[in-house]
């Protein structure tokens, strides 16, 4: 079966430092993988996504994501913490070969960006 | 840019009160979803839907029901709301399959749903 496991439920960061946000998976396949983010009182946004193309996958706002399927991975990172990142960050698995409709969302990781 | 609006930001309602969630999309896309946020656990699937008056159940249907009579809109409906129904309720759409934008969801900002 299909899961997503984010390994933090918060994180904290100095404004101006680097962001790692991890994420395992287990998937029977080559998955498809997401980031998705909420920021507070708005819907999900979509970061960045995996679908088997460059294993580097850049997003919006400066984030990027590394596949490594030998470690089951997809790590989010930022280079340089903004205050406007402060928001919860969920890793996405779409664990269906044919179709994209179904999502399994990770638990969840709530960035705290102190000043 | 996609826009997914949902009725209610806020909702309280009793035990018992048949309670309907309402979510529109403008982007002419042809599946529609309703998730669950609960802390700690991520969002959950409830019901989605494919296509007008098509769908299927989630993880999560058990005391919901959904109505979809037009491509635009997909409604969630609690039959008899229940006190563990509370949690924010997302609804999302997103583009049909082969368009390139394979797992691409928009989503709306949520129903936060209190039953006492």
């Amino acid at each position: 079966a299909q899961s997503v496991t984010q390994l933090d439920s918060h994180v904290s960061v100095s404004e101006g430092t680097p962001v790692l946000l991890r994420c395992n998976y287990s998937s029977s396949y080559s998955p498809s993988l997401f980031w998705y983010v909420q920021h507070p009182n708005k819907g999900l946004q979509l970061l960045l996504k995996y679908t088997s193309a460059a294993t580097l996958v850049k997003g919006i706002n400066g984030f990027e994501a590394e596949f490594k399927k030998s470690e089951t991975s997809f790590h989010l990172t930022k280079p340089s913490a903004h205050m406007s990142d402060a928001a919860e960050y969920f890793c996405v698995v779409s664990p269906d070969r044919d179709s994209s409709y179904k999502l399994i969302f990770g638990s969840g990781t709530r960035l705290l960006v102190r000043p | 840019d996609v826009k997914v609006t949902q009725s209610s930001r806020y909702l309280v309602k009793r035990t018992g009160e048949k309670v309907f969630l309402e979510c529109v999309q403008d982007m002419d896309h042809e599946n529609m979803f309703w998730y669950r946020q609960d802390p700690g656990l991520g969002l959950r699937l409830i019901y989605f839907s494919y296509d007008v008056k098509m769908k299927e159940k989630g993880d999560i249907p058990e005391g919901y029901s959904v109505s979809r009579e037009k491509k635009e809109r997909f409604s969630l409906i609690l039959e008899s709301a229940s006190t563990n129904q509370t949690s924010m309720y997302l609804c999302a759409s997103s583009p049909q399959d082969g368009t390139g934008r394979r797992g691409e969801q928009y989503f709306g900002p949520g129903t936060r749903l209190t039953v006492t």
